[in-house]
């Protein structure tokens, strides 16, 4: 099975650019998160999708948004970049059925914002 | 809101026993996880306790303390390629996506 993939792996955007990540989650699983990793803030949730629906956000600018389609895969939207952005973005998936909630990551995107 | 307190820092020899502590205040609070990341890497699950006790996988364990709000990830026979960051984690749920990630603590495994 494959695991989880995010693409594209590095990225380099100036201030004020918009970016787009995208995340396809392992088949059949339903729920997608997305975190993002700083050294100073350690992994901080954004939002996470379930049937293409937006269930959890967590405490970030409206300039971070997201979708996700019908075949679960999801994308995340960063408008008006900061340089405070500049993290590694992190997207999980979960089949959240069952007794355990266990998210598996992607390699992750690495944002450089200039 | 939810908050999770564990060590930033651990060092020990191959071979050790190395003990990583989480102690958490969360409402609703359903499981504990346990996760590893190496440098550059993706956070890859380790273990996960709902109930209280112990649970063990291979060389590693990892303990939960509903009343006391406290766990632990027990690391043995340490090995070089054990040196990551591991990071606890609470879920409100488990049909809930979301996890609550302590912020880490890197362990440094020495010869």
């Amino acid at each position: 099975k494959a695991g989880v993939t995010q693409t594209p792996r590095y990225l380099i955007k100036t201030r004020g650019q918009q970016v787009t990540l995208s995340c396809s989650p392992i088949s059949g699983h339903r729920s997608v998160s997305w975190y993002q990793q700083t050294p100073g803030q350690g992994l901080q949730f954004l939002f996470e999708y379930f049937s293409e629906t937006q269930r959890n956000k967590g405490n970030f600018p409206g300039r971070f948004s997201g979708r996700q389609f019908s075949n679960s895969r999801s994308e995340m939207n960063v408008s008006t970049l900061e340089l405070g952005d500049s993290a590694l973005y992190l997207c999980a998936s979960s089949s959240v059925a069952g007794d355990e909630n266990i998210q598996y990551f992607g390699a992750g995107t690495r944002l450089s914002v200039l | 809101g939810q908050s999770l307190e564990q060590p930033s820092e651990v060092t020990a020899v191959e071979g050790a026993i190395v003990q990583i502590n989480c102690t958490y205040q969360t409402s609703g609070f359903y499981g504990l996880s346990w996760y590893q990341q190496h440098d550059g890497g993706a956070p890859t699950f380790l273990s996960y306790n709902a109930l209280d006790g112990l649970e063990e996988t291979g060389r590693f364990s990892s303990f939960l303390s509903r009343s006391d709000s406290y766990g632990y990830l027990l690391l043995q026979e340490l090995q070089m390629k054990d040196s990551a960051s591991y990071f606890c984690a609470v879920s409100r749920g488990s049909t809930l996506g979301r996890l609550y990630f302590g912020r880490g603590t890197q362990l440094t495994v020495w010869p």
